[in-house]
């Protein structure tokens, strides 16, 4: 099962701009986060935002999310040629054992920062 | 340093010739968990576990088995690989069992059924 799809599918900007990606489910969650690939290696967490919460900061990371729309963003402002990499959405989903959890990964957004 | 290790990191095997991908976490953590990433079809859980002795299937078990004897490992092991696991694997835990807490991910391991 998909849960979060992330759009644009990828998506280029210069450095120094800002990038926003964005991220849909499908289902009630308990939480969202959001991670990062850089290529071919592990996954990086970088920020969890609560069903409860509307809108967090880390650094030069913003993350909004909309329960109404089913739906987040996330903003890296001022970005680098180190934010180049893959960002994936991830929602929990609920199991029939109590208290296990899985997340649902999207299949990511490819941002590429140009120098 | 907490860290999620993986080997081997990359592996070419044969059709059949059965392979074991371990899996060690250095972090006390009780969830641990195997992911598959395959080109348009993003992240699909194999198997998880949510303490020692206590697995369960994920999205896509087919083909592979896991155990935890160990609170710090979880191997993933393919009896009788074919060239559909070809893929690139990924073992993560997390602190607890429970949807407030964040995945560490191991460096991955590339392989390859011919």
């Amino acid at each position: 099962s998909q849960q979060g799809e992330e759009d644009p599918q990828a998506l280029s900007i210069q450095e120094g701009e800002n990038a926003t990606m964005n991220c849909s489910y499908k289902t009630s969650i308990n939480n969202l986060q959001w991670y990062r690939q850089n290529s071919g290696r592990g996954l990086v967490h970088l920020i969890l935002i609560r069903s409860n919460e509307r809108e967090k900061h880390s650094g030069r990371l913003r993350v909004t999310l909309d329960t109404s729309k089913k739906s987040s963003s996330l903003l890296i402002t001022a970005s680098r040629a180190a934010d180049t990499a893959s960002y994936f959405c991830a929602t929990d989903e609920k199991r029939l054992i109590q208290g296990a959890q899985k997340l649902v990964f999207g299949q990511g957004t490819r941002l590429t920062i140009n120098p | 340093e907490a860290q999620v290790t993986q080997n081997p990191r990359y592996l070419i095997t044969v059709t059949g010739k059965k392979l074991t991908v371990t899996c060690s976490q250095n972090m006390n953590h009780e969830y641990m968990s195997w992911y598959r990433q395959d080109p348009g079809l993003g992240l699909r859980q194999i198997y998880y576990s949510m303490n020692v002795e206590v697995t369960d299937k994920g999205d896509v078990p087919e083909g592979y088995k896991v155990s935890r004897k160990e609170k710090r490992n979880f191997p993933l092991i393919l009896e009788s690989p074919s060239p559909n696991q070809t893929s690139l694997y990924f073992c993560a835990s997390s602190l607890r069992t429970g949807v407030l807490y964040e995945q560490y991910f191991g460096p991955g391991t590339r392989l390859t059924v011919t």
